[in-house]
């Protein structure tokens, strides 16, 4: 069974570019997740989603990150006039929810991404 | 932070060798998750703790769940240097239905 697929693994930008990263969760998990992890830290979630709906967005930076799951399969994550703050691993999760607690997330091997 | 953590710290043992992490959670939750994350990887699900448990294993893991002291650990025996990663406790609310996950423990296994 493919695992989480995340591209591009490695993105280096300058100052107020843009990028997009694109996740193919595992197939049959209605629930995705995006989560930053700068270095020498633990993921911290940005938002996730189930099915196309977002569920929670509220860490989200919205005047510059944005994420959509338009069909409920694949995901794109989106920054916009990248801060060298946002100098980070980008990490997509998936698992399947069945109603009770949150089950196992699956991850991929994330997408780093350099701010210069 | 307000959900589960560890103090970020790094640990170097010799192979063979025993070893012990812990987490602090502030909330309530309903499980305790321990992920490893290896160089370039990443994190994933090693052990699964619930909250109506009090331990848990499997293999040379062990993890433990005191819910009224709001902390778990994470023992590893016989230590490999493959055991080399980075360890994080995830802890969830109910009430949120996510996973947060603490800082991490920096594991160095020296063969």
């Amino acid at each position: 069974e493919a695992g989480v697929t995340q591209s591009p693994r490695y993105a280096v930008l300058q100052e107020g570019q843009a990028v997009s990263f694109w996740c193919d969760p595992i197939s049959g998990h209605d629930t995705l997740y995006w989560y930053q992890q700068p270095r020498d830290q633990g993921p911290q979630l940005l938002v996730y989603f189930r099915d196309e709906a977002v569920i929670d967005n509220s860490q989200l930076p919205s005047d510059r990150f944005s994420a959509v799951r338009p069909k409920g399969t694949n995901s794109t994550l989106k920054i916009q006039s990248a801060k060298q703050g946002d100098t980070a691993t980008y990490l997509c999760a998936s698992s399947f929810y069945w109603g009770g607690n949150t089950g196992q997330l699956y991850f991929g091997e994330g997408s780093k991404l350099t701010v210069l | 932070s307000q959900w589960g953590e560890e103090n970020l710290q790094a640990l170097s043992i010799q192979e063979g060798e025993d070893v012990t992490m812990n987490c602090s959670y502030k909330t309530y939750t309903t499980v305790v998750q321990w992920y490893r994350q290896k160089s370039g990887k990443g994190p994933a699900l090693i052990i699964l703790i619930r909250s109506n448990e009090r331990e848990k294993r499997s293999g040379r893991l062990r993890a433990t769940l005191d819910t009224s002291s709001q902390s778990s650990s994470l023992s590893i025996t016989g230590t490999l240097a493959t055991d080399t990663a980075v360890y994080f406790c995830a802890t969830e609310s109910s009430a949120l239905g996510r996973l947060h996950f603490g800082a991490g423990t920096q594991l160095i296994v020296i063969p």
